[in-house]
């Protein structure tokens, strides 16, 4: 198993559009999480997923977010009608005995 | 809320230098304590975890500890190497499960 995957690496999309991305976590992994990052701060929790049950939404996770986790493998997370506010890394993370791991990210540019 | 202060925001040392991170929390009542590195436009890498039971981990050159009582830890790397330079982020949890707070890091550059 070579980690967490996310999937793309790096969106840029319009204004108002709709984007999606996907996390793999690593597998027996059953939690796994959303964070955001934005430029010069440190990830901020967005969700968190116990198998596919969605067991909390942060406050930052607007009506415009939303993400779920068919069959308890791997998960997405939708933003609708997207703002140059959102633009930001969004990692995902699941953990193991404790110990949190990430994937590498989706770089997110809201244009 | 809980806040995480991550001292000095930035660092430049020459190599070979040992240096120490600095990670407070204004809640004290820390469950687990981990340490991690991030590279440019990159994920976290996991360094070093405290968990509950545990005041301390050591991993090679890197060594970090918690003191619950104050709710501060630190990150200990000895003879820093170039490879060392990165953002270095302490995160913790208040509970059994893993949503992290975390600090704005400490942009580390080791000077050949």
């Amino acid at each position: 198993d070579t980690g967490v995957s996310q999937n793309p690496r790096h969106k840029i999309t319009k204004r108002g559009q709709n984007v999606t991305f996907r996390c793999d976590p690593i597998s027996e992994h059953n939690r796994l999480y959303w964070y955001r990052q934005t430029l010069g701060q440190g990830p901020e929790f967005l969700t968190y997923f116990q198998n596919e049950a969605q067991l909390e939404k942060s406050r930052l996770l607007s009506d415009r977010f939303s993400a779920e986790r068919p069959k308890g493998s791997f998960s997405t997370l939708e933003i609708q009608r997207t703002e140059q506010g959102d633009s930001a890394m969004y990692l995902c993370a699941t953990d193991w005995r404790a110990e949190a791991f990430f994937g590498q990210g989706t770089r997110l540019t809201v244009v | 809320k809980q806040e995480v202060t991550q001292i000095p925001a930035a660092l430049s040392v020459p190599e070979g230098e040992n240096l120490v991170l600095n990670c407070s929390f204004t809640d004290s009542a820390i469950y687990n304590l981990q340490w991690f590195r991030q590279d440019p436009g990159k994920g976290l890498t996991s360094l070093l975890l405290i968990q509950s039971s545990q005041r301390e981990q050591t991993s090679g050159r890197l060594n970090a500890s918690l003191d619950k009582s104050s709710g501060r830890s630190t990150l200990y790397i000895a003879a820093s190497q170039p490879g060392d330079s990165a953002t270095y982020l302490c995160a913790g949890n208040l509970n059994w499960a893993n949503n992290l707070f975390f600090g704005t890091g400490t942009r580390l550059t080791v000077i050949p």
